[in-house]
């Protein structure tokens, strides 16, 4: 899987836009960008992925270079329940045999939002 | 609602003792997946199950054990020969094929009396 790279923390405050930056710049063509986060002592929470078009759910927008080196998840409005870790992870489908889609997570990003 | 169910939340092992830790999932997802988190580290691959009565050794097998024989469920048994099972235990599930992604239960916190 493509290694990933993080800022280790960022701060953001309440109802402004939290951008959380991931570099991924070896990723391969089949390979898809995930973003996960993980509140102290719950498992992680799926929150969008795509291959290289920009997408939008619920939860977040996810915006992918043109080159898919890079990406920004961004949570438009944020809360005080968003602060949590964030993590980016690159993978390719799961097609079976050792492509079994585990999931790396690296060291991700603690994003802390304030009052 | 539908989602992956992992008991129990917190879990004691005595020295010797064998455990096993319950998943259960309602998504009808063919795959599933146990992971374990150490503190200040990434999830580390145990086992995976990708269809009923299959599963294969993931990163760090050794020491635990696993069957699959209904869809919903794939409990872990963590042996007496596992000689470090303090950790966070997670699991999680997922269509087989293509890029969907994978959904995690709330975990089973092991440690050591």
């Amino acid at each position: 899987d493509a290694k990933t790279t993080q800022p280790p923390s960022m701060d953001c405050a309440e109802g402004r836009a939290a951008n959380l930056p991931c570099n991924h710049s070896t990723i391969s063509g089949n390979e898809y960008v995930y973003w996960y986060r993980q509140i102290h002592s719950q498992g992680p929470q799926y929150i969008i992925h795509g291959l290289k078009n920009n997408e939008t759910n619920e939860m977040a927008s996810l915006i992918i270079t043109e080159d898919r080196k890079s990406s920004t998840l961004i949570l438009p409005h944020a809360t005080l329940r968003d602060t949590a870790v964030y993590y980016c992870i690159v993978r390719p489908p799961n097609a079976g045999g050792t492509s079994y889609g585990k999931l790396t997570f690296g060291q991700g990003t603690i994003l802390t939002v304030h009052p | 609602d539908g989602g992956i169910t992992q008991s129990p939340k917190y879990l004691f092992r005595k020295e010797g003792q064998n455990v096993t830790l319950s998943c259960e999932q309602n998504l009808n997802h063919d795959a599933m997946y146990w992971y374990r988190q150490d503190p200040g580290q990434g999830l580390r691959l145990i086992y995976y199950s990708q269809i009923v009565n299959d599963f294969q050794k993931g990163d760090i097998a050794e020491g635990y054990s696993v069957s699959r024989e209904k869809k919903e469920s794939f409990p872990l048994t963590v042996t007496s020969a596992q000689k470090n099972p303090t950790a966070f235990y997670l699991c999680a599930s997922s269509i087989y094929q293509g890029y969907q992604p994978q959904h995690f239960g709330d975990g089973t916190r092991l440690s050591i009396l």
